[in-house]
């Protein structure tokens, strides 16, 4: 069945850096584009990055962009996601997130087990 | 940037009931809206995509629909354990956005 299995959070000063990682078993990696979600506390979900199955295309929003950074080894199944010059606003629960799609019609059909990442001095 | 509008924030339902969610998109977005559901703190699961097409596995109580840039999630015959928070996204144009959520209390 199909796995995401994320590592890598924790606590982290703020300006600090961290590289989160996410290995996927069970279906085909490198045919499918790949996301991060994220949930900050008391507050709703928040899309992060994406990337192309075959890691030509890479996607952020504006409030990340220049600071996260997303990347995937296809030989390794594994995903990542690297957060630089943190804020306290960037403290959440990091979702690695798998996608469906029909065409171009799509759905984050699996969901890693979440890891919390806490910006703190 | 797709803004996405949730309607109502809470709502307060009893077992057996209808629950009726709304989304409303800043622009039209053809059928490229996704609803997901998350239980306490639980990761949050797919239910609808394309913005009617059910996910694997989810029953037929959940249905989604659409006319212009409002979307619209029911859920029939609610159950206790429907009690979550509820959200759709977009995925016409970067970025991706959700909505804020809407609380389900069963």
């Amino acid at each position: 069945q199909v796995q995401l299995v994320q590592s890598g959070g924790g606590v982290v000063q703020p300006g600090g850096s961290l590289k989160l990682s996410c290995v996927a078993s069970g279906f085909s990696f490198s045919s499918h584009g790949m996301h991060w979600v994220r949930r900050p506390p008391g507050r709703g979900l928040e899309w992060m990055a994406f990337i192309k199955f075959d890691g030509s295309q890479k996607e952020y929003p504006e409030s990340v962009k220049g600071r996260f950074s997303i990347s995937r080894d296809n030989s390794k199944n594994r995903l990542f996601l690297e957060l630089n010059s943190v804020t306290a606003e960037d403290t959440a629960i990091y979702y690695c997130v798998k996608d469906i799609c029909d065409g171009d019609r799509c759905g984050h059909d699996y969901w890693g087990q979440g890891t919390l990442v806490a910006v703190s001095s | 940037e797709i803004v996405l509008t949730q309607s109502p924030a809470t709502l307060s339902l009893s077992p057996g009931e209808r629950a009726t969610l709304s989304c409303g998109a800043s622009q039209y977005i053809f059928t490229r809206l996704a609803w997901y559901q998350q239980t306490g703190g639980q990761t949050p699961r797919l239910l609808i995509y394309d913005a009617s097409r059910r996910a694997t596995g989810i029953p037929a109580r959940f249905s989604g629909s659409m006319s212009g840039t409002d979307f619209t999630l029911t859920i029939t015959s609610l159950e206790p354990e429907d009690s979550a928070v509820y959200y759709c996204q977009q995925r016409d144009s970067w970025p991706i956005t959700f909505g804020q959520g809407t609380r389900l209390e069963i």
